[in-house]
């Protein structure tokens, strides 16, 4: 079975600061791993992927994120928070690309 | 880009009552949806496989007889809670995918949260 651990249930950051989400998975064998913004009432919005293609992954809205199987590690990354990332964000696995196992995900504000 | 309604938002209701909660895609066709629930401070839990036109897949684990599911159409699937108990108070969200192919992206819908008193 496949699953992910985010390190931080809560993150604060400075605007402009660099934001860094910790995820980390468990899988036996190659995953598909995903990272999801969701905005207070709403959906949660697909942010970037990773399929074994790059192992670097740029998203939308500036993020991006680098699996490492070395380190089992899916971090997520913006080099300059904005106001707007203030979101809840999480981290998920799968083995066939729609079936889903979430981590709890991570709280993050952002400090004028 | 696609949007995944559900409907209610909020439901607050006595222990012993049926809670219907649905999922709408608004602009395009779904063969396939996925329940999850969440609990506080908790990942978000897969609870089952709505297929249209057929039975639901449940996670192992999840009741079927009491979390009723019902893909009627290409746009809706439903979600019965049915006896609700406090227990079963959380936050579910349900996700779709467009008709004829599974896509790389699921669309969520905003979650409906629970309450059973």
């Amino acid at each position: 079975a496949q699953s992910v651990t985010q390190l931080g249930s809560h993150v604060s950051v400075s605007e402009g600061a660099l934001v860094l989400l910790r995820c980390n998975y468990s899988s036996s064998v190659p995953p598909y791993l995903f990272w999801y913004v969701q905005y207070p009432n709403q959906g949660l919005q697909l942010l970037l992927k990773y399929t074994s293609a790059a192992t670097l992954v740029k998203g939308i809205n500036g993020f991006e994120a680098e699996f490492k199987k070395s380190e089992t590690s899916f971090h997520l990354t913006k080099p300059s928070a904005h106001m707007s990332d203030a979101a809840e964000y999480f981290c998920a696995v799968s083995l066939n690309d729609y079936k889903l196992s979430f981590g709890a995900g991570t709280t993050v504000t952002v400090r004028a | 880009g696609a949007v995944v309604s559900q409907h209610p938002s909020w439901v607050i209701c006595k222990s012993g009552t049926s809670v219907k909660i649905e999922c709408r895609s608004l602009d395009f066709q779904a063969t396939t949806m996925f329940w999850y629930r969440q609990f506080p401070k908790q990942s978000l839990m897969l609870m089952a496989t709505s297929n249209e036109g057929s039975k639901a897949t449940y996670e192992q684990g999840v009741e079927k007889d009491k979390f009723l599911i019902n893909h009627a159409s290409l746009t809706l699937s439903t979600l019965t809670v049915t006896s609700a108990h406090p227990e079963d108070s959380s936050f579910y969200i349900c996700s779709a995918f467009e008709a004829g192919q599974l896509k790389e992206t699921q669309y969520f819908g905003p979650g409906t949260r629970l309450l059973v008193l």
